[in-house]
């Protein structure tokens, strides 16, 4: 079974801080990730991608992948309470399911002023 | 640009009848999802195509579901005999092709199986 786990939160962090947020995974072959934000009765919006090891900043937003240890996170520094929203770890598939992903349950977020 | 739609919006079916859900992706975009996800639950991959093949069927329940994609653009999925389990909103997504895998999501339809 090829999984996506993240932690499940609730993360609570004062506005202003930096949010984390966590993922693992346990298919190797993949070598593409996503990072979506889902508000509460909305669809899942896309945030950020990340293909290689290392960071990638966006904004507010940077992405972290470690391929040797199977994780992901995404950090939101400066975070709003706009930022509260459940957010989904995204892993692409590998080989010929290559167009499948597969995500995680899901974190809540919640930034209070 | 316009995004990924789908209608209806909301669906009220009664158990054992069949419905059909429709999705219009992004203009340009080949590749098509189509995802559910139930109350409390993940999202939960079911079907996509690549122009107007499905290579990977392996997401479907049941031999209740179907899908299609005709002209490389609008797809509809397809329950027959609806169950109570099916309840859930059914999300549709595009990407440009299958080697970007960035995909965009629609809104959502909301079925509710009675």
């Amino acid at each position: 079974q090829k999984e996506v786990e993240q932690n499940s939160g609730p993360l609570s962090v004062p506005e202003g801080a930096i949010a984390s947020l966590n993922c693992t995974y346990s298919d190797r072959g993949s070598q593409s990730f996503f990072w979506y934000r889902q508000y509460s009765g909305k669809s899942p919006e896309l945030i950020m991608s990340i293909y290689s090891n290392g960071d990638k900043e966006d904004g507010r937003f940077t992405a972290q992948l470690n391929k040797a240890s199977q994780y992901v996170s995404l950090l939101i520094r400066d975070s709003q309470p706009s930022d509260s929203a459940t957010y989904l770890c995204g892993q692409g598939a590998g080989g010929t399911s290559y167009g499948k992903l597969t995500f995680g349950q899901g974190t809540i977020l919640t930034v209070h002023p | 640009g316009a995004g990924v739609s789908q209608s209806p919006s909301n669906k009220v079916t009664e158990k054992g009848k069949d419905v059909e859900l429709r999705c219009d992706p992004i203009s340009g975009h080949t590749a098509l999802y189509w995802y559910r996800q139930s109350l409390g639950q993940g999202l939960e991959f079911l079907i996509y195509f690549q122009g107007n093949s499905a290579p990977d069927k392996s997401g479907l329940p049941s031999d209740r579901f179907s899908a299609e994609r005709t002209g490389g653009s609008v797809s509809t999925l397809t329950i027959q005999r609806t169950q109570q389990e099916d309840s859930a909103v059914y999300l549709c997504a595009s990407s440009l092709n299958l080697n970007r895998y960035e995909q965009y999501f629609g809104p959502g339809t909301r079925l509710t199986v009675t």
